[in-house]
């Protein structure tokens, strides 16, 4: 059974800087697993950030990118805000089927 | 604008079946690369992703739960149809359904919470 691991959670200060990464159990992430990412305040339903790695929807603030990282899905958040703090979900596709992981709790403080 | 809805029971009781509609607006499912999917998120717990279905009707499951699930479409009353048999105390979770296209699951409906309870 294939695992998504992301970090379980990260804190980062108002106006700093944060990556959270996602990593598949069956190796490196490429671009071929189509990572999407995903934002979830409480008793929300997830918004969509990113699609494979790197595209914004229309609503994605400037501050939020995707790319690899060293074989890993990344998010990074520069210039954070206050109402970032949130859950991040990565989601990652194998031949037809989808993976979340199991989420990274930001932390802003 | 896509918006998308699920509705169905809040509650189960264990060993029965569980059907949950979409009803969607605002995009077709007859179109190429269109898709909907489910996804599940039990209380305080990671989303976990269940099923999507194309127009071609094109179906795909999460090997974990391929042999309970199955997912069908009405086209002409944009609405999408999860089945899941044999309910378990363990499936209790917001569900959700979401638009698929260019691989992206970019438009999600609200989530409908269903208690799996005697």
């Amino acid at each position: 059974q294939t695992v998504v691991t992301q970090e379980p959670s990260l804190t980062v200060s108002p106006g700093g800087t944060v990556t959270l990464t996602c990593a598949s159990s069956t190796g490196a992430v490429t671009s071929g697993h189509w990572p999407n990412w995903f934002q979830q305040k409480p008793g929300q339903a997830p918004r969509a950030l990113i699609y494979t790695t790197s595209n914004k929807h229309s609503w994605t603030p400037a501050r939020f990118s995707g790319s690899l990282l060293g074989g890993k899905a990344a998010l990074t958040l520069s210039g954070v805000q206050p109402e970032d703090e949130a859950e991040y979900y990565c989601l990652l596709h194998y031949g037809g089927i989808w993976v979340f992981g199991g989420g990274t709790k930001l932390t802003v403080l | 604008q896509i918006t998308l809805k699920e509705s169905g029971p809040t509650l189960v009781t264990p060993t029965q079946t569980l059907t949950l509609t979409c009803t969607f607006s605002g995009f077709s499912l007859s179109t190429s690369g269109v898709a909907v999917g489910w996804i599940r998120q039990p209380p305080g717990k990671a989303l976990e992703w269940l099923t999507l279905i194309y127009g071609n009707d094109d179906k795909r499951y999460s090997p974990s739960l391929e042999d309970r699930l199955t997912i069908t479409k009405d086209t002409s009353k944009n609405q999408v149809v999860l089945t899941m048999t044999n309910m378990d105390p363990l499936d209790t979770a917001t569900y959700y359904c979401a638009h698929r296209e260019r691989s992206a699951f970019d438009y999600w409906g609200q989530g409908t919470l269903v208690t799996v309870s005697s």
